[in-house]
């Protein structure tokens, strides 16, 4: 079975600095892998994903992360905070045998000026 | 295009009740997928219909029930409502179908009394 977790429920960084969001996965094959975030009251918006191919994805708002099979793992990373980046953040992983994607706990991201 | 829709944003209903709630997905997408989100729970999968059909399911009680319309509406309708059932249910439309990318609704909330 494919399971996520997010080690850190809670992180707090100050504006400016750079952010690192830990997502660990169990999965036997390669996974499909996603982070989303979550402005209270809101749905889901898709940050990036990895599929295959450069380990390294880029996506919205100046988010990236690293796929590392050895470790399991797919960090969210940002090099300068912003205070409207204060969301949850979701790690997600999904396979085409159980065509679904199982979701993390979410990481609650706090911002000081 | 036009985001994924969801109606009504909220809900309260009474214990043994039951309840239908609707989603538009994106333009073209013929996948919808149904969560659940409760604070003690985290995202929960509840099920996916891709053309007209349930592909996957959830560990939930048949008490959540859901179908597609051939214009790749989706509903779902929970019967018999307990106070558990309260909870944000997000629906989230994907172009292939999970575990593909999903792009979220901004969600029902339900509240039961």
């Amino acid at each position: 079975a494919q399971s996520v977790t997010q080690p850190d429920i809670h992180i707090t960084v100050s504006e400016g600095a750079s952010l690192e969001l830990r997502c660990n996965y169990s999965y036997g094959a390669t996974p499909y892998l996603f982070w989303y975030v979550q402005s209270p009251g809101q749905g889901l918006q898709l940050l990036l994903k990895y599929f295959s191919g450069d380990t390294l994805v880029q996506g919205i708002k100046g988010f990236e992360a690293e796929f590392k099979r050895s470790q399991s793992s797919f960090n969210l990373r940002k090099p300068s905070v912003h205070w409207s980046d204060a969301a949850e953040y979701f790690c997600a992983v999904g396979n085409t045998n159980a065509g679904k994607s199982t979701f993390g706990d979410g990481t609650t991201l706090t911002v000081k000026p | 295009k036009a985001g994924v829709t969801q109606t009504p944003r909220y809900l309260i209903k009474t214990r043994g009740q039951q309840v239908t709630l609707s989603c538009s997905p994106i333009s073209g997408h013929r996948s919808v997928s149904w969560y659940q989100q409760t604070p003690g729970q985290g995202l929960q999968f509840l099920f996916e219909y891709f053309s007209e059909t349930q592909r996957n399911k959830g560990n939930f009680p048949g008490r959540f029930s859901g179908r597609q319309f051939s214009n790749s509406r989706s509903e779902m309708n929970v019967s018999t409502l307990e106070l558990g059932d309260s909870a944000l249910y997000l629906c989230a439309s994907s172009l292939a179908g999970t575990p593909h990318e999903q792009y979220f609704g901004p969600g029902t909330r339900l509240t039961v009394t």
